[in-house]
Formats: C-alpha cells, sequence, structure tokens
C-alpha cells in the first residue's frame, strides 16, 4: 500500500533559521508528491509539488526535491519568518493503482519565534 | 472564485446523538472528497464522489457515515450515532475534471464528541 512518513513536530525555530522537514514515502506505482500547509484557522493549501523523479518543486521560498532513490521528498526552506509557523503536511498521490485519493503523513507543527 | 466552504466550522456533540457536516465545492469541480484528521494523526481519506456518484468510499470508518452528494453539488456526511472516536477534523476537498490531483481543500469542521 501507499504510506507517508515524516518527521514528528512540533518543531521550533528562530526567525531567519534553515528548515528542512523530512518526508518519506512508500507507494505502489509512480507517484506524485505534495506539501500541503495548514496556517493557523485556515484550510489546508497546496504549497508545492513534483510529478517526477528528480523534478524540485518551489514556492514562497520553499523547495522539496523528489528523490526516488531514497523515496524522499524534504522540505527546506533557507529562512523562516514567523508567518511561516503553520503544520505541514507531506502527501503522495498515485494516478493508477491508488484511487484519486492523497495519502498524508502526520503532519509537521512548525513554531517561528522572534 | 470561491473556494470550497465547510459548515459547521465547529460542531460539539454527545455521543450518541447525529451531526451532518455540509461541503461546497468550487463550481464546476466534478470530483468531491472527504477526509478525517483525528487526533493529530495522519489526514485519512473516507470517500470520493465524481458528480453525485460514489467513486471510492473504502476509507468510509463504519455504516455510522452516510454522505450524499444530492445533484452533484453540494456533499453532507451524517455520522450517526456519534462515538467518541468519531471527534476530529473533517477536510472536503475538491478537484476539476481534469486537474483530478489538484485538490483544493476547505477549512475543515472540528467535531467533538463527548
Amino acid at each position: 500500500g501507499n504510506s507517508v512518513t515524516q518527521m514528528e513536530g512540533p518543531v521550533t525555530l528562530s526567525e531567519e533559521a534553515f528548515l528542512t522537514i523530512n518526508c518519506t514515502y512508500t507507494a505502489t506505482g509512480y507517484p506524485s508528491l505534495f506539501w500541503y500547509v495548514q496556517y493557523p484557522g485556515e484550510g489546508l493549501q497546496l504549497l508545492l509539488k513534483a510529478t517526477k523523479a528528480d523534478d524540485k518543486g518551489s514556492n514562497k521560498g520553499f523547495e522539496a526535491t523528489y528523490r526516488k532513490e531514497t523515496t524522499s521528498f524534504h522540505l527546506e526552506k533557507g529562512s523562516v519568518q514567523v508567518s511561516d509557523s503553520a503544520v505541514y503536511f507531506c502527501a503522495l498521490y498515485v494516478l493508477t493503482g491508488g484511487g484519486n485519493k492523497l495519502t498524508f503523513g502526520t503532519g509537521t507543527q512548525l513554531k517561528v519565534e522572534l | 472564485e470561491a473556494g470550497v466552504t465547510q459548515f459547521p466550522s465547529h460542531s460539539v456533540i454527545e455521543k450518541g446523538q447525529t451531526v451532518t457536516l455540509r461541503c461546497d465545492p468550487i463550481s464546476g469541480h466534478d470530483n468531491l472528497y472527504w477526509y478525517r484528521r483525528v487526533m493529530g494523526k495522519e489526514i485519512k481519506f473516507l470517500l470520493h464522489f465524481v458528480k453525485e456518484s460514489k467513486q471510492d468510499e473504502s476509507g468510509m470508518p463504519n455504516n455510522r457515515f452516510l454522505a450524499e452528494r444530492t445533484g452533484g453539488t453540494y456533499s453532507t456526511l451524517k455520522v450517526q450515532p456519534a462515538e467518541l472516536e468519531d471527534s476530529g477534523v473533517y477536510f472536503c476537498a475538491s478537484s476539476s475534471r481534469t486537474g483530478i490531483y489538484e485538490q483544493y481543500f476547505g477549512p475543515g469542521t472540528r467535531l467533538t464528541v463527548t
């Protein structure tokens, strides 16, 4: 089956620190990979995605590279801001064999302090 | 363009009572999904509608949960009778026929069963 494992939080960083949130996956078939973010009081928003190996998704200063050899999709940002405080979810989607559903990790809460 | 909306935002009910959650997808989106996050765990798929038809309901936990999408527009998810373990955040998402894996999420309904 399909599954996503991401690092447990909460993660607390100082503003301008470097962020890495680890995500690994197992999938039946060739998955597309996603990072979703949930800001306080809001719904899930798609942050970035990658659909094939070695693709790099990027948005709002965040990046993640699809690593097929290590089945990973780690989220990184060079300099976090207080406004990045949120819960981050790694997810995958398999076009064939996995139905039309997203498979999510448990989420990692990020808190950025001044 | 309005996003996915959900109602209510928060519901507190007693064990044994009935609750109905509503989701209004983005206009024109044929695909509608329900997901649930329980107690800080991963977000889990419940079911998927294509227009008014249930495409995949493999994630529905038991027969106390009933989802409908009459007319292929909004959807309701009824829990009857509610149990303590049903507490969590229920998310609705929608996607277009062509952008099937680009799912847009609503803010969620937080259900608390006491």
